[in-house]
């Protein structure tokens, strides 16, 4: 059971540029999110999908796009780069019962680098 | 808007000590409270979760209470081993967000052998 899975785990992009990342679960979750995580600012949620087809903005989504075309994937797109994006990105899942919180499991991240 | 604020930011204990680590929280409605655990390198990972209809919830070495008149919760860790070692988030669900997490800035918890 390989649970979230985020490809890739480490890129360096020129400022300007563009790129996807990539999540995958295979834990049939409904709900999926984006976070980036900086140096003493903790995790800050980006955009989130409570299912297939929909997406809502987070804290910071200014800079971000996404999709959840299937269940099992949710893309985080940079359409262009910026040195502030500088950071690590966590994808995440879960599945709330009955309207509750549940556990959100966690990807192993993607360090991005934009110089 | 809503946040959670963690205390204290970096934490030293020599082996078989306790540590605790404090959060506060902003909405009244928050009603779920979990703690995370990220090792280097990795992803952060559930260790322990309370919900507001308990005031505290133990699992072997730790342990969470919550004050939900104060809005605050803490994480208790008993006998710590050095590969308690790592860095902890609290969260709090934010209801006015179809209850997304707001995490806390974390604490580095370095256990001394």
């Amino acid at each position: 059971n390989a649970g979230v899975t985020q490809t890739p785990k480490f890129r360096v992009l020129k400022t300007g540029q563009s790129m996807t990342l990539l999540c995958a679960q295979d834990m049939n979750h409904e709900y999926m999110y984006w976070y980036r995580q900086d140096p003493g600012m903790g995790l800050r949620l980006i955009h989130y999908s409570v299912g297939e087809g929909t997406t809502a903005k987070g804290e910071v989504p200014d800079g971000y796009n996404v999709s959840r075309l299937k269940k099992q994937n949710f893309l985080l797109g940079l359409e262009s780069a910026a040195p502030s994006q500088t950071s690590v990105y966590f994808c995440a899942s879960s599945y709330p019962s009955g309207g509750l919180n549940t556990e959100a499991f966690f990807g192993q991240g993607t360090r991005l680098t934009v110089v | 808007g809503e946040n959670v604020e963690q205390h204290p930011s970096t934490l030293s204990v020599q082996e078989g000590d306790s540590a605790v680590i404090k959060c506060t929280y902003s909405d009244s409605a928050s009603n779920y409270f979990p703690w995370y655990k990220q090792e280097l390198g990795k992803g952060p990972q559930l260790i322990i979760d309370i919900r507001s209809n308990v005031g505290e919830k133990k699992d072997q070495r730790i342990a969470v209470t919550l004050n939900k008149t104060a809005k605050h919760f803490s994480l208790h860790i008993t006998e710590t081993q050095p590969e308690d070692s790592a860095v902890y988030f609290c969260a709090a669900n934010y209801r006015g967000s179809q209850g997304n997490l707001i995490f806390g800035k974390g604490t580095k918890l370095s256990v001394k052998p």
